[in-house]
């Protein structure tokens, strides 16, 4: 079946650390995005890529990169700059028809221990 | 599209009552409105997408309508199920999606 794979479905992370968040789509689209939830906000969006080799930032980027290598991959690294990262990430990819919903992954929650 | 809000931000409704949930987006810029249903330990799932002023939608029970030149959408169902209780996301789009908080539906049997 088609889908999208997030992993881990739960991260620790020790302060000033970098950690990479997984997102694997075999759906064939061209769009990825990440989003973050925190307790009572709705998703924000952090990264997106409408196309292999660019990616634009959303409303909450900072502390965090993205790479888009392979159009099925859009992996998420939060780094020690990102100054409270505890949350609930959310993978979503969608066909570039700007109509188009989106799916998403099971999402990865992070800690920071 | 800068501000969203759904509400209300929680609702129970006793099972096999008919409800109702507001979307409300600024109407400027419209593109296209989607509805997401997500069950907890689940990932969202789209329900509707709107693009059109007037757009009526049906899935079974649940239907939905928008209203692009005041900026709502408006999500029903009807006879409630157990199977409904979610969170409901709408995410308008300009040139590119904003989330509302979600509306957390509760059905109590």
């Amino acid at each position: 079946d088609g889908g999208i794979t997030q992993s881990p479905k739960y991260l620790f992370r020790k302060e000033g650390q970098n950690v990479t968040l997984s997102c694997e789509q075999n759906l064939n689209h061209d769009a990825m995005y990440w989003y973050r939830q925190d307790p009572g906000q709705g998703l924000r969006l952090i990264y997106y890529s409408q196309i292999v080799n660019d990616f634009q930032k959303g409303d909450i980027a900072e502390g965090y990169s993205v790479s888009r290598e392979k159009k099925e991959s859009f992996p998420l690294t939060v780094t020690s700059a990102q100054k409270n990262p505890t949350a609930f990430y959310l993978c979503a990819s969608s066909r570039r028809q700007d109509h188009q919903p989106q799916h998403f992954g099971d999402g990865t929650r992070l800690s920071i221990l | 599209i800068l501000n969203v809000e759904q509400s209300p931000q929680s609702l129970h409704v006793q099972e096999g009552d008919s409800t109702n949930f507001t979307c409300s987006f600024p109407s400027s810029n419209f593109y296209a409105l989607h509805w997401y249903r997500w069950e907890t330990a689940k990932s969202p799932e789209a329900l509707f997408v709107m693009t059109l002023n007037g757009d009526e939608k049906k899935k079974g029970r649940i239907s939905a309508t928008l209203n692009t030149k005041e900026g709502y959408s408006y999500l029903y169902i009807k006879g409630s199920q157990p199977e409904d209780s979610a969170t409901y996301l709408c995410a308008p789009r300009d040139d590119k999606i904003i989330f509302g908080k979600g509306t957390r539906l509760h059905i109590l049997p």
